[in-house]
């Protein structure tokens, strides 16, 4: 299998619930990056945690990072219609040269 | 706030010809890849370029691909005789150090 995937494929909930997205990689890195895209459209950087960082926030999103298991999640609380994308992890490992390695990613569908 | 530029935006060309994709970094970014997404799965790395020079190259950028930066500003993609499996969405990103990468809004290749 390969670094950077995320569970589940696909996850469907109602406007004001909780999503959670989980990511696991295989090698050391240097930090983990999840994005957003929208359908056919480009890559929004939603935020960057270190691997010296466990848990990071920024408005409604909540990442967390366990290096000792290799994984990490994205919590969006309170969802909204606009939340409805696609989110990827991407990996910066050691060794990388800074390239970032894409996990197959989940798609998430909130309904009104 | 800076953004990575792209054009076109799409592109349409025959198998076989030459295919030149265009990116505009953030001025002070100093790290510059390109990666592809073809319809419906993961974001793959293709290059990375750091002073004017390729970095690393994966096993997709073959002979057919180069990168340059002919004008200090300009990062360009060309890929010299297309074939029907280049058909993918080619994304330019840029990063200033050991950071957050910022991609483009994409460039969407269709070979026929």
């Amino acid at each position: 299998s390969q670094q950077g995937e995320e569970d589940p494929q696909a996850l469907s909930i109602q406007e004001g619930e909780n999503a959670t997205m989980n990511c696991s990689y295989k090698t050391s890195i240097n930090n983990l990056q999840w994005y957003r895209q929208n359908s056919g459209r480009g890559l929004v950087h939603l935020i960057l945690i270190r691997s010296n960082e466990r848990e990071k926030h920024s408005g409604r999103l909540r990442v967390t990072l366990d290096t000792s298991k290799k994984s990490s999640s994205l919590l969006i609380t309170a969802s909204r219609a606009a939340d409805t994308a696609s989110y990827f992890c991407a990996t910066d490992g050691n060794n990388q040269g800074g390239k970032l390695i894409f996990g197959q990613g989940t798609e998430l569908s909130v309904k009104p | 706030e800076p953004e990575v530029t792209q054009t076109p935006s799409h592109q349409v060309t025959q198998m076989g010809q030459e295919v030149i994709l265009r990116c505009v970094p953030i001025s002070n970014h100093l790290y510059f890849y390109w990666y592809r997404q073809i319809l419906g799965q993961k974001v793959e790395f293709l290059v990375s370029f750091y002073n004017n020079e390729i970095s690393e190259k994966s096993e997709i950028f073959d002979d057919q691909f180069s990168v340059e930066r002919p004008d200090g500003s300009n990062f360009t993609l060309k890929i010299r005789s297309t074939k029907l499996e280049d058909s993918a969405m080619y994304f330019c990103a840029t990063r200033r150090g050991a950071d957050t990468q910022y991609f483009g809004p994409g460039t969407r290749l269709t070979v026929l």
